[in-house]
């Protein structure tokens, strides 16, 4: 079975720095993709970004990016110029080809500090 | 464009009552599911739906029911409530397509005393 493992329950950043989320999984497959899921005080999940295993390049949309390791089974979130609205949870996900089951990390409390 | 749909928002029942948590969307996706979120354990998977009239069990089924008549709902019954199913309840759905991501309900807040 996947498993996906947040190890940071709760990170910091001031405002306008750089913070990097942790995110490593364990899969024997191939062939999946891989999320960063960010849940607000309103209780949304709403997709900040995707990674499919098989593209080399790592994903990027607007101040978010992730490293993505495949030989290490490590995705993890780098978030630039921090604002006071990326202040959330952040889970990272998993899904194999051929299976729409979602397998969730624990998550990452963002704390932005003004 | 209202996407996901789930009610009510929050719930208070007693141990032992039932209850239906409903999930409805109007992007006519194929694939719907239920999870659970705990502190400090992420979501979790309960039941899980590829299309009408056909459903499977997540990663913690226990003590819930589902069913999928049509291809917009997919309520969630709880048939005797217990105060171990505390917890908010996401409703999912996606095209099924292995490039396209989950859309999420609004999450319903459940306390069981």
């Amino acid at each position: 079975a996947q498993t996906v493992t947040q190890s940071q329950p709760e990170m910091s950043v001031q405002e306008a720095e750089t913070v990097t989320l942790s995110c490593t999984y364990d899969t024997s497959e191939s062939d999946y993709y891989l999320f960063w899921y960010k849940q607000p005080p309103s209780r949304q999940m709403i997709l900040v970004i995707r990674q499919e295993a098989y593209k080399q390049q790592n994903a990027t949309e607007n101040r978010f990016s992730v490293n993505f390791q495949k030989a290490a089974k490590s995705f993890s979130l780098k978030i630039s110029d921090s604002q006071l609205g990326d202040a959330a949870m952040y889970f990272c996900a998993y899904r194999s080809r051929g299976n729409e089951k979602l397998t969730f990390g624990t998550g990452t409390r963002l704390t932005i500090i003004p | 464009n209202a996407g996901v749909t789930q009610t009510p928002k929050f719930q208070v029942l007693k141990t032992g009552q039932s209850m239906t948590l409903q999930c409805a969307q109007d992007m006519n996706h194929e694939y719907m599911s239920w999870y659970r979120q705990d502190p400090g354990m992420g979501l979790r998977l309960i039941h899980y739906s590829v299309g009408a009239g056909i459903t499977d069990q997540g990663e913690v089924p226990n003590g819930y029911n589902v069913s999928r008549s049509t291809t917009e709902d997919f309520p969630l019954r709880l048939l005797s409530a217990a105060p171990s199913q505390t917890s908010v309840y996401f409703c999912a759905s996606s095209t099924g397509q292995y490039n396209q991501p989950q859309h999420f309900g609004d999450g319903t807040r459940l306390s069981i005393l």
